[in-house]
């Protein structure tokens, strides 16, 4: 049963830091990862797709790395502000589904 | 392109009453999702539809909740009779083969 985890639950940066939340799998026969942003009392907006044969996904200041082997995914985030201030959800869609499994989230503050 | 729309985006209703939410995916997108979000259980899969057809509704929590999509464009989530254990967030998602899926803003739902 695959198993997505997001580490650390919660995070609080100084505005301008670079910085990188992680998540990771444990079954590694993933069609893709998705990377999303919740803030609070609305609905979750994509961010950044990565197929199971891509490496990477870029999107402005954020970068989306995918190592399958190792069943990990990274989110680099360049030069936050506190605008990017939300929780932050990775989920994977299996080979064999539709369905996509959440991780838990991480937090992330930063602080002007 | 709209996006993902939900309607109502908050419904107060008391115990027994009946609950309908609205959902019109994203034009041209062949799947949909019903999710629901609380502090608790976090984010859960209720059901979801390829080319309108449910594939997997295993995630309806009981037989009080129906849902139904009679074209490609439009779905209901039913609640009857609704609970107040049924107060959350509901959300629905669309998604076309092999992209991501997007989010509408949801429902914010209270039993009384």
């Amino acid at each position: 049963k695959q198993e997505v985890t997001q580490i650390p639950a919660a995070l609080s940066v100084p505005e301008g830091e670079n910085l990188v939340l992680n998540c990771s799998f444990t079954d590694s026969a993933i069609y893709n990862l998705q990377w999303f942003r919740q803030d609070p009392g609305k609905g979750l907006t994509s961010l950044l797709l990565i197929q199971s044969s891509q490496r990477e996904q870029t999107s402005g200041r954020l970068n989306a790395s995918l190592d399958k082997s190792s069943g990990r995914s990274t989110l680099y985030i360049a030069a936050s502000q506190p605008g990017d201030s939300a929780t932050y959800l990775c989920a994977v869609r299996m080979d064999s589904s539709y369905k996509l499994i959440f991780g838990s989230g991480t937090r992330l503050l930063v602080r002007p | 392109d709209a996006g993902v729309i939900q309607s109502p985006r908050h419904e107060v209703t008391e115990m027994g009453q009946e609950v309908t939410l609205r959902c019109k995916p994203i034009s041209g997108h062949n799947s949909l999702f019903w999710y629901r979000q609380t502090m608790m259980r976090g984010l859960e899969l209720l059901i979801y539809f390829n080319n309108n057809v449910p594939i997997d509704d295993s995630g309806m929590p009981e037989d009080r909740f129906s849902a139904k999509m009679p074209n490609a464009s439009f779905s209901t989530l039913k609640i009857q009779p609704s609970e107040p254990r049924d107060s959350a967030v509901y959300f629905c998602a669309s998604s076309r083969d092999s992209g991501g899926q997007f989010f509408g803003p949801g429902t914010r739902l209270t039993v009384l």
